[in-house]
């Protein structure tokens, strides 16, 4: 069945260093690529996506590349703000509006100033 | 942007009630709605699919008797989560996917959440 993994948390890190957030992977066919990010007692909010092959999603300084040789949807962003502090997760589904959407396990990144 | 509104924000309850949850999208219709659990420091396990005009669909293990989804009209559907015990307690989300004319791709919108406390 379709399944996400995303690394382990929480991270921490400084105030401007890269951030990477691994996420891999397994799915029939070709199927749309997400991340959501989740702020303190808030709901998910989609911060950037992907729908095929080597696309690549942006959205306030976060970049992820949709690799299907990978298998992989990797987060980046070069510098990170203590705003960026939140749980971010990656998830994936088919392009239907009635398919439901599988996410991984969720990331929790707190910025330290 | 597509917007779901979900209400209340924050319920607590007494133990042996019932309590209604309701997710509404407010500029789009949605066929199809998504009801998840998040339990403190995990993620996001899906409860059930609610289609408007059919019973839901319920994933493994959970209680479509306890967990009680009615999807009544295209921007509206509705969780009751019925005789609720502290166990019950938890962030409850919905969410709904537009439909695009050409059945293209589209993104999920999630409620603002339902914080449920079972005293």
């Amino acid at each position: 069945g379709n399944s996400v993994t995303q690394m382990e948390g929480p991270v921490t890190l400084s105030e401007e260093a890269f951030l990477t957030i691994n996420c891999t992977y397994t799915a029939t066919g070709y199927p749309s690529l997400f991340w959501y990010v989740q702020y303190p007692g808030e709901g998910l909010q989609l911060l950037l996506k992907a729908t095929k092959a080597d696309d690549k999603g942006s959205n306030k300084g976060f970049e992820a590349t949709y690799r299907k040789e990978t298998t992989s949807f990797h987060l980046e962003k070069g510098s990170v703000q203590v705003s960026d502090s939140a749980v971010y997760f990656c998830a994936l589904s088919r392009y239907s509006s009635a398919s439901k959407i599988i996410f991984g396990s969720g990331t929790r990144l707190s910025i330290r100033p | 942007g597509a917007v779901v509104s979900q209400h209340p924000s924050r319920v607590i309850c007494k133990s042996g009630t019932s309590v209604k949850i309701e997710c509404r999208s407010l500029d789009f219709q949605a066929t199809t709605m998504f009801w998840y659990r998040q339990f403190p420091k995990k993620s996001l396990m899906l409860m059930a699919t609610s289609n408007e005009g059919s019973k839901a669909t319920y994933e493994q293990g959970v209680e479509k008797d306890k967990f009680l989804i009615n999807h009544a009209s295209l921007t509206l559907s509705t969780l009751t989560v019925t005789s609720a015990h502290p166990e019950d307690s938890s962030f409850y989300i919905c969410s709904a996917r537009p439909q695009l004319r050409d059945r293209g791709h589209t993104e999920a919108f999630f409620g603002q959440g339902t914080r449920l406390t079972v005293v």
